[in-house]
């Protein structure tokens, strides 16, 4: 039930791309994305509803194929600031949000 | 107000004692949740309630005792838990409307059990 995020881990050097998969067994219907840093609450960055559309926040943007059951966050020009560990949540029923086994991503300098 | 709120930050206990963790948020979030995580782990979810009433309890031990006393607070109490219960204990809310559900977290309570 729990979403499968991969790859588990990124190293990036400041200014590379990087891009983070949550794909489901179950059917979507809408997908959230946190950032997680370490020692401190997931924030949230964006949610996407079924429709395929994709979603921007800064330089970090996501997409939704529902009939894929997958969902994609990528990371443009990488920013020492990204670091932390993203997880993507899945709704599975009203109030229920459960996260993904997440992916730890840390950019140097 | 954006904040969840949750006290104490750091909490240990033997596994005889009793205590509570605190949650309060005043950004009039209907729904209001607790996630356990562990280290190198994404939360998972014990329970969530909504409009004060439980509406999900994600089959935890009765050790563990949520309580939603108004719309503003949410309490959990521990009883009689034991060291794999060593965790971070966060606190959520959110509106759960259909174009938002942002969850709001609360910076978490870090319970260690002896």
């Amino acid at each position: 039930q729990q979403p499968v995020q991969s790859p588990q881990a990124v190293i990036l050097r400041e200014g590379e791309d990087a891009v983070i998969n949550c794909s489901s067994s179950k059917a979507l219907y809408s997908v959230h994305w946190y950032r997680q840093k370490h020692g401190e609450a997931p924030v949230f960055l964006m949610i996407l509803l079924k429709g395929g559309e994709q979603k921007g926040h800064e330089k970090i943007s996501a997409s939704f194929n529902e009939k894929k059951q997958q969902s994609s966050l990528y990371l443009t020009a990488s920013q020492l600031s990204y670091s932390g560990t993203y997880f993507c949540g899945t709704e599975i029923g009203t109030d229920k949000l459960i996260f993904g086994t997440g992916t730890r991503l840390q950019v140097f300098p | 107000d954006t904040e969840v709120t949750q006290t104490p930050k750091h909490l240990v206990m033997g596994m005889t004692n009793k205590k509570s963790l605190k949650c309060e948020q005043h950004m009039g979030h209907r729904a209001m949740y607790w996630y356990k995580q562990k280290a190198k782990k994404p939360p998972e979810l014990m329970f969530v309630y909504s409009y004060e009433k439980l509406s999900i309890n994600e089959s935890v031990p009765s050790r563990f005792s949520p309580e939603c006393p108004n719309s503003s607070l949410l309490n959990l109490h521990l009883h009689a838990l034991q060291p794999e219960d060593s965790a971070l204990y966060l606190c959520a809310s959110s509106t759960w409307t259909p174009n938002t559900g942002e969850l709001f977290f609360g910076e978490g309570s870090r319970l260690t059990v002896l």
